[in-house]
């Protein structure tokens, strides 16, 4: 069965400094998806990106990057130079190819204080 | 960009009664989900829903529950007989394919 864990519940940072998000999963499928999602304070779910199992690759998308690791099933999240807007609970989930529902961690709580 | 729209967003209900959660999904999609957040608490899957049957359902998604896809466009939830623990955000979601999935806005549900 798919599992995903965000160890971290809280993270409290000071604008401007780098945070990463972790996230590990588990799964018994070779072809996957991971992803994340940012929940705003107020409550809609925000995509911010998908990875498949064969993809490897590290992404950067602006002052957000991604680095994926199969050795270890890791999927974490960083966000450089935080700002306050970024204060949000963090989701990342994981879906199996051979069927579509999104398993999502318990999320981790992300507060940048000015 | 088109988009998932939920209505409405947030529904009041008395403990016992039905509750209808309506969702528009994008309209060249073809798969259907509905997820469920207790306040506080992580996103739960409840069911998939393709070539209008279920495809997966959730252990949480009991007899009280039921979806249906009544005209083409819309895509319901429906609780039987609503209790106090199904207070919660609802998510509907569609996809093209398999993935990626669009979410609404979700329809916050309180059950008093």
């Amino acid at each position: 069965a798919q599992k995903v864990t965000q160890a971290q519940t809280e993270i409290s940072v000071v604008e401007k400094e780098d945070v990463t998000l972790d996230c590990v999963y588990e799964t018994r499928d070779t072809t996957y998806y991971l992803f994340w999602y940012k929940q705003p304070p107020s409550g809609e779910l925000v995509f911010l990106i998908r990875r498949n199992s064969f993809d490897e690759q590290n992404e950067i998308s602006g002052r957000y990057s991604w680095n994926f690791q199969k050795s270890t099933s890791s999927f974490n999240f960083t966000i450089t130079a935080s700002q306050v807007v970024d204060s949000a609970v963090y989701f990342c989930a994981l879906s199996e190819a051979r069927n579509n529902d999104m398993r999502f961690g318990a999320g981790t709580r992300l507060t940048v204080k000015p | 960009e088109p988009e998932v729209t939920q209505t409405p967003s947030h529904q009041v209900t008395q403990m016992g009664q039905e509750v209808i959660l309506r969702c528009v999904p994008i309209s060249n999609h073809l798969y259907f989900y509905w997820y469920r957040q207790i306040l506080g608490q992580k996103v739960e899957f409840l069911v998939s829903f393709y070539n209008n049957e279920i495809s997966e359902k959730s252990e949480i998604f009991d007899d009280q529950f039921s979806v249906e896809r009544p005209d083409g466009s819309n895509f319901t939830l429906k609780i039987r007989s609503t209790k106090l623990e199904d207070s919660a955000m609802y998510f509907c979601a569609s996809a093209m394919g398999v993935q990626p999935q669009h979410f609404g806005d979700g329809t916050r549900l309180s059950i008093l």
